[in-house]
C-alpha cells in the first residue's frame, strides 16, 4: 500500500458524459500528478500540481481539466467523454519537487479504471 | 523530443537465468530516472530513483545503474514472483515525468 488512495475503482459511463476522479495523497506530500494508461499508449503524463498550483502540463486534452485543493487532494475533471479515453487512470504523489534539483519519488495510487460506452 | 526507449519489450527467463533490462533516454535535463514495478491491473510500485551518472542501488534480487544515456535494471536469479512489467521513467528539467512502453518479464519456474 502506497499511502495514495483514489475513488472510484471503476466508473462506466456514456459517450459525452462528465466524470470526476478523486486523489487523495500520502500524507505530507505536496506534488500530485495525474496519468493515463491505455493498451496502446503506455503510462502518458497528463499534469502535476505542487501546493496548489500547476506545475507542468503533459499531454493533457482540453476536455480534461484538474486542481489541487487546499487540503492537498486533487480531482481530474473529464468532459464529452469519447470511447478513446476508456483508461486507467492514476494519481502519483510526491514530498516535494519545488525549486530542488533532484526528483522526489512518486508513489502511486491503485488507479480508476474509467469505461466509455 | 524527451524520449524513453525500453528493450527488450517482453523477456522470458528460466528460473535462475539472471539477465538485464535497458533503458535509453533523450530528454533535455535529466532530475532523476525511476524504475517501477508494476502488475496487471495494478498502480506501479517503486523500485529505485537514481540521480547521476555512475549511481547504483540494490534491492533483493535487483540492481539498477546509470549512464548519462541509458540505465539497466539487472536481475539476479530471478524467481517466478518477479514477473512483471518493469517501467523505466525520466523526470526532465522541464518538471515532466516521461515513461518508457515497459519490457514484461516471464520467468518461469
Amino acid at each position: 500500500d502506497s499511502g495514495v488512495t483514489q475513488t472510484p475503482k471503476h466508473l462506466i459511463t456514456a459517450t459525452g458524459q462528465r466524470v470526476t476522479l478523486r486523489c487523495s495523497p500520502r500524507s505530507g506530500d505536496l506534488s500530485v500528478y495525474w496519468y493515463q494508461q491505455s493498451l496502446d499508449q503506455g503510462l502518458q503524463f497528463l499534469i502535476q500540481y505542487y501546493n496548489g498550483e500547476e506545475r507542468a502540463k503533459g499531454n493533457i486534452l482540453e476536455r480534461f481539466s484538474a486542481q489541487q485543493f487546499p487540503d492537498l487532494h486533487s480531482e481530474l475533471n473529464l468532459s464529452s467523454l469519447e470511447l478513446g479515453d476508456s483508461a486507467l487512470y492514476f494519481c502519483a504523489s510526491s514530498v516535494d519537487t519545488s525549486s530542488g534539483r533532484a526528483a522526489d519519488t512518486q508513489y502511486f495510487g491503485p488507479g480508476t479504471r474509467l469505461t466509455v460506452l | 523530443e524527451d524520449q524513453v526507449t525500453q528493450s527488450p519489450e517482453a523477456l522470458r527467463l528460466q528460473e535462475g537465468e539472471s539477465s538485464s533490462l535497458n533503458c535509453s533516454y533523450t530528454v533535455s535535463g535529466l532530475r532523476g530516472l525511476f524504475w517501477y514495478r508494476q502488475d496487471p491491473g495494478k498502480g506501479p510500485e517503486f523500485l529505485f530513483t537514481l540521480y547521476s551518472a555512475g549511481e547504483e542501488k540494490e534491492k533483493e534480487r535487483l540492481k539498477a545503474t546509470l549512464t548519462k544515456k541509458e540505465s539497466f535494471l539487472h536481475i539476479t536469479a530471478p524467481k517466478p514472483e518477479d514477473s512483471a512489467t518493469y517501467l523505466c521513467a525520466v523526470y526532465t528539467g522541464g518538471f515532466k515525468t516521461i515513461f518508457g512502453a515497459g519490457t514484461r518479464l516471464f520467468v518461469k519456474a
